[in-house]
This record gives structure tokens, sequence and C-alpha cells, in this order.
């Protein structure tokens, strides 16, 4: 069955420092990996996506991921931490031929000290 | 702003009940998917309509249905609710599937006392 694993339910930084929030994925055909951030009661937004091509992929406020089809992983990063980045952090695939629908990894919170 | 609405914002309701969540997507946008997020569940993809019609069944309920009118907006009606039914219920709504990108509503809270 397709699966997603996020490894750290909880991640902690300290302002400035590296994020880094893994996902690894299971599936035995090429996937479309995102990337989606929750901040408290709001819904989900899209930070990034790769579908095809370039397999380093830039989302919106600094963050990337990088896809290594020979890990099945697709890996979160920002350089320097801001406080405004805590929040809950989702990763997700689709396949070609599901409609569309994502099966979601289980969460991590990230928390940003200062 | 996401540009899906969904209303109510919060819910409450005792057990045994039935309530109907309603979804307008984004302008345009012809699918609309339905999630539930659940602290020991995570995010589980609930049902898809496209232009009407069902297009993928994930980890409903059959106390649970769904539908989506002509104005695309859709409804989730849940009903002889249980505790555990208690949740945060998101719609999505993207243009086609697959590679699109799914813009999330703010979600319904369902509390089932």
């Amino acid at each position: 069955a397709q699966s997603v694993t996020q490894l750290g339910s909880h991640v902690s930084v300290s302002e400035g420092a590296l994020v880094l929030l893994r996902c690894n994925y299971s599936s035995s055909v090429p996937p479309y990996l995102f990337w989606y951030v929750q901040y408290p009661n709001q819904g989900l937004q899209l930070l990034l996506k790769y579908t095809t091509g370039a397999t380093l992929v830039k989302g919106i406020n600094g963050f990337e991921a990088e896809f290594k089809k020979s890990e099945t992983s697709f890996h979160l990063t920002k350089p320097s931490a801001h406080m405004s980045d805590a929040a809950e952090y989702f990763c997700a695939v689709s396949y070609s031929g599901n409609t569309g629908k994502l099966i979601f990894g289980q969460g991590t919170t990230l928390q940003v000290k200062p | 702003d996401s540009g899906v609405t969904q209303t109510p914002k919060h819910l409450i309701t005792a057990t045994g009940q039935r309530v109907t969540l309603r979804c307008s997507p984004r302008s345009g946008d012809l699918s609309v998917y339905w999630y539930q997020q659940s602290l020991d569940q995570g995010l589980q993809f609930l049902i898809q309509y496209y232009n009407g019609e069902e297009r993928a069944k994930g980890n409903i309920l059959e106390r649970f249905s769904a539908q989506q009118f002509p104005d695309l907006h859709s409804e989730l009606n849940l009903s002889s609710l249980e505790l555990g039914d208690s949740a945060l219920y998101f719609c999505a709504s993207s243009v086609v599937g697959v590679n699109t990108e799914a813009f999330f509503g703010q979600g319904t809270r369902l509390t089932v006392v």
C-alpha cells in the first residue's frame, strides 16, 4: 500500500538555524509530492510540489525540497528558521490515475525557539 | 484566503444526531475533496467529487455521505454521530486531480458530546 512517513512528530530548532523535516514515501510508481503547512486554526497551505522535471523544488517562504528517487525521500529544508515558521507541516503524495486524492504523512510540528 | 469556504466553522452536537457540513470550492474548480483530521488517524481522505459525480472513495464510513450540486458546492452528511467522529473536517478543491494544487478551506471542527 502507498504510504508516507514523516520522521519526527516534533522538531525544535533555534531561530536562524537550519530547518530539516524528513519525508519518505513507499510506492512502486512515481509519485507526485507535496508539502503543506498548517498554522493554528487554519487550513492547509501548499508550500511546494514536485511533479516532474527538476528534482530540487523551491517553494514559498524560503522553503525547498529535493526529490531523491533512490532514497524515496522528499525532505523539506529552510536555511534559516524564523519564528513565523512555527506550524505543522505535512508531506503528501498523489499518483497518476488515483484522481488526485492526497495521502498524507502524520505531520511534523515545528517549534522555533528565540 | 484559499477561496474555499466551509461552513460552519464549529459544530457541537450530541451522539446519535445528524449534521451537514458545507463547502463552496474556488471559482472554476470542478473537483472537491473531503478530508478528516483527527489526533489518532491524522489526515484521511474521505471522498472526492468531480463535476457532480463521485470520483473516488477513501476511508469514509457508511454513516457518512456526500454530494456535489450543479453549482459545484458540496455537502458532507454525517449521521448517527459517535464520540469518535469528533474531528476537523476539511474540504479542498482543485481544477483537476493528480498533480495540480489542492486548495483547502479552513475546516469545520465537529465536536460530538
